[in-house]
């Protein structure tokens, strides 16, 4: 099976700007997960999708959405970007909702903003 | 605040030597995992363990569970430099859905 995709991997964009990031889980899998990653902060969670609806939400601001499609990829957005919002993000999928099963990450999205 | 933490948060080995990473958490957890990650690169899942289960086993990896004092431990036998990564364990608690990161641990496997 192929695994987690990510896209894109890399992304420069400027303070008060939006951006999207996209992620398509492993086929059957019907969870995703979004982290962001900081020198700083570590792994934290962001929000998970399971069946085009966001079932946990971590502790982030509504400029951080997201949402998930019929096929289960899935998309975030964050808008007016701050310079803090420079990190890494990772999506990882599931079989099933929570934290009772393995979570497989792709790549991830390394965000920069300026 | 984070439900789980690692230590040590760096180790430096031989090649050939094992590698012992610690990680404790605060309150009741459905399962742990153990996760790899390389240079700023996505996670690779290693083990993940119930809390039911007291010691599991893949390849030259051993993780332990003691829930009585909420910790665990992965343990790496005959550590390559290939296994030159940071280790983090997550833990799912229970009563909630979200799976909790730890800061890590920085292993340096030295040839």
């Amino acid at each position: 099976k192929a695994g987690v995709t990510q896209t894109p991997r890399y992304l420069i964009k400027t303070r008060g700007q939006q951006v999207t990031l996209s992620c398509s889980p492993i086929s059957g899998h019907r969870s995703v997960s979004w982290y962001q990653q900081t020198p700083g902060q570590g792994l934290q969670f962001l929000f998970e999708y399971f069946s085009e609806t966001q079932r946990n939400k971590g502790n982030f601001p509504g400029r951080f959405s997201g949402r998930q499609f019929s096929n289960s990829r899935s998309e975030m957005n964050v808008s007016t970007l701050e310079l803090g919002d420079s990190a890494l993000y990772l999506c990882a999928s599931s079989t099933g909702q929570g934290n009772f099963y393995e979570q497989y990450f792709g790549p991830g999205t390394r965000l920069t903003v300026t | 605040s984070q439900q789980g933490e690692e230590d040590p948060q760096a180790l430096s080995i031989q090649e050939g030597e094992n590698a012992t990473m610690n990680c404790s958490y605060k309150t009741s957890i459905n399962n742990l995992q153990w996760y790899r990650q390389n240079s700023g690169r996505g996670l690779v899942h290693l083990i993940l363990i119930r809390s039911n289960e007291r010691e599991k086993h893949s390849g030259r990896l051993r993780v332990t569970l003691d829930t009585s004092k909420k910790s665990s431990s992965l343990l790496i036998t005959a550590s390559r430099a290939a296994d030159t990564a940071s280790y983090f364990c997550a833990t799912g608690y229970t009563g909630g859905f979200k799976t909790i990161f730890g800061a890590g641990t920085r292993l340096f496997v030295k040839a």
